[in-house]
């Protein structure tokens, strides 16, 4: 079974600062993660998400995230962050099987502060 | 760009009452699945649903769950007698199934129960 962690529920930021945003994950199988971002009251909408190869994955507006395996870890980042980067940020991981179910964590609150 | 759409985007309900949440998916997917959130809560899986039948199920997809595909184009989620727990948004998502994971999540159905 696989699990995920996101120790921070809120993150208050300045405009223009750059922000991390903490996910680690446990699973006895090889997976792969994903962040999702969802916007006040909208559905959730697919981020970026590592499968193979780099471990280092870019979004088109700016957010990267490192796949660690080491440390299980596959944290979000962004050099400079916006007013409209204000939603909540889902890490979710799923098993390496076609069709295979997300487990999300529990989400990270993002707030932009001018 | 295809979108994963739900109807409606507000369902009230009495406890006791039978509600049928609405889905259609990405026109040549063919994995499909309900996640719900209680409100400040996580996305929590629900069932997948391939081929006519389920897939998986959470504990959570208890009897008073059920899911259908009665067309082509809609994949529905019933709720036999709703409890005050069952209000949470209910989102429906949808896979091609390729070598990756990547699901597609409609807006959502504000489910509350009284």
């Amino acid at each position: 079974a696989q699990s995920v962690t996101q120790l921070d529920s809120q993150v208050p930021v300045f405009e223009e600062a750059p922000v991390e945003l903490r996910c680690n994950y446990s699973s006895s199988v090889s997976v792969y993660l994903f962040w999702y971002v969802q916007y006040p009251n909208q559905g959730l909408q697919l981020l970026l998400k590592y499968l193979s190869g780099s471990t280092l994955v870019e979004s088109i507006n700016g957010f990267e995230a490192e796949f660690n395996k080491s440390q299980t870890s596959f944290h979000l980042r962004k050099p400079s962050v916006h007013i409209s980067d204000t939603a909540e940020y889902f890490c979710a991981v799923s098993a390496r099987a076609i069709t295979d179910k997300l487990i999300f964590g529990t989400g990270t609150r993002l707030q932009v502060f001018p | 760009e295809p979108e994963v759409t739900q109807t409606p985007s507000h369902q009230v309900t009495q406890m006791g009452q039978e509600v049928i949440l609405r889905c259609v998916p990405i026109s040549n997917h063919l994995y499909f699945y309900w996640y719900r959130q209680i409100l400040g809560q996580k996305v929590e899986f629900l069932v997948s649903f391939y081929n006519n039948e389920i897939s998986e199920k959470s504990e959570i997809f208890d009897d008073q769950f059920s899911v259908e595909r009665p067309d082509g184009s809609n994949f529905t989620l019933k709720i036999r007698s709703t409890k005050l727990e069952d209000s949470a948004m209910y989102f429906c998502a949808s896979t091609w199934g390729t070598a990756y994971n990547e699901q597609f999540f409609g807006p959502g159905t504000r489910l509350t129960v009284l």
